[in-house]
């Protein structure tokens, strides 16, 4: 069966602290690993897509990295702006959906 | 603009009485997708549909119906509403697998938040 974990559940930093986020992954024939993104009360913003070990993306402050078993995202010098909760999902091959982890909870303060 | 919208954002009902949640996208996508976010559970699918009148269950199916009889349109209807269905409510829409097996990104709408009594 496939399985996402998040780790931490909750992240605290002071503005510019920069930190990751882990997500572990079981998945047979991963199609890709997904990050969002869901401020309270709104639906996941997408933010990447990582689809082999090795790849990575960036976005602003956040940049995105892939293994064969887990995927970090990596956040440089946060601002207040990016308290949000971060999800993490997969989709493997031959399957319909997207399998998503509980989330971080990320807050930065100023 | 792009996007996926939900009616209602709100919602409080009571036992048995029947409603629908309507969804529409505007991205001409073919893939459409209902999820239920309950704290502790996560984001898990209900049903999803990859092109009109192609449906199909999801991991939490019971008490649920969709139909997709137009392209942009995914509504989910809840016949006889329980308590257990108290949940947020979202309606995600993407492109189909791309040719090589890569899978597009899912674009969600802004959510419906459902209490029944």
């Amino acid at each position: 069966e496939d399985q996402v974990t998040q780790s931490p559940e909750a992240l605290r930093l002071q503005e510019g602290e920069s930190s990751s986020l882990n997500c572990s992954y079981t998945v047979s024939g991963l199609r890709g690993l997904f990050w969002y993104r869901q401020d309270p009360g709104k639906g996941p913003e997408f933010l990447f897509t990582l689809y082999s070990a090795g790849e990575e993306k960036e976005k602003e402050r956040l940049k995105a990295t892939l293994t064969k078993k887990e995927s970090f995202l990596h956040i440089t010098a946060p601002k207040p702006e990016d308290s949000a909760t971060y999800l993490c999902a997969v989709k493997r091959a031959g399957a319909q959906k997207l399998v998503f982890g509980q989330g971080t909870r990320l807050t930065i303060n100023p | 603009e792009a996007q996926v919208t939900q009616n209602p954002r709100y919602l409080i009902t009571v036992t048995g009485k029947k409603l629908t949640v309507t969804c529409s996208q505007n991205m001409n996508h073919e893939y459409m997708s209902w999820y239920r976010q309950d704290p502790g559970l996560g984001l898990r699918q209900i049903y999803y549909s990859m092109n009109v009148e192609v449906t199909d269950k999801g991991d939490v199916p019971e008490g649920y119906k969709v139909s997709r009889k137009e392209k942009r349109n995914f509504p989910l209807i809840l016949e006889s509403p329980s308590p257990n269905q108290t949940s947020l409510y979202f309606c995600a829409s993407s492109l189909i697998p791309l040719a090589g097996g890569r899978y597009n990104e899912q674009f969600f709408g802004p959510g419906t938040r459902l209490t029944v009594l």
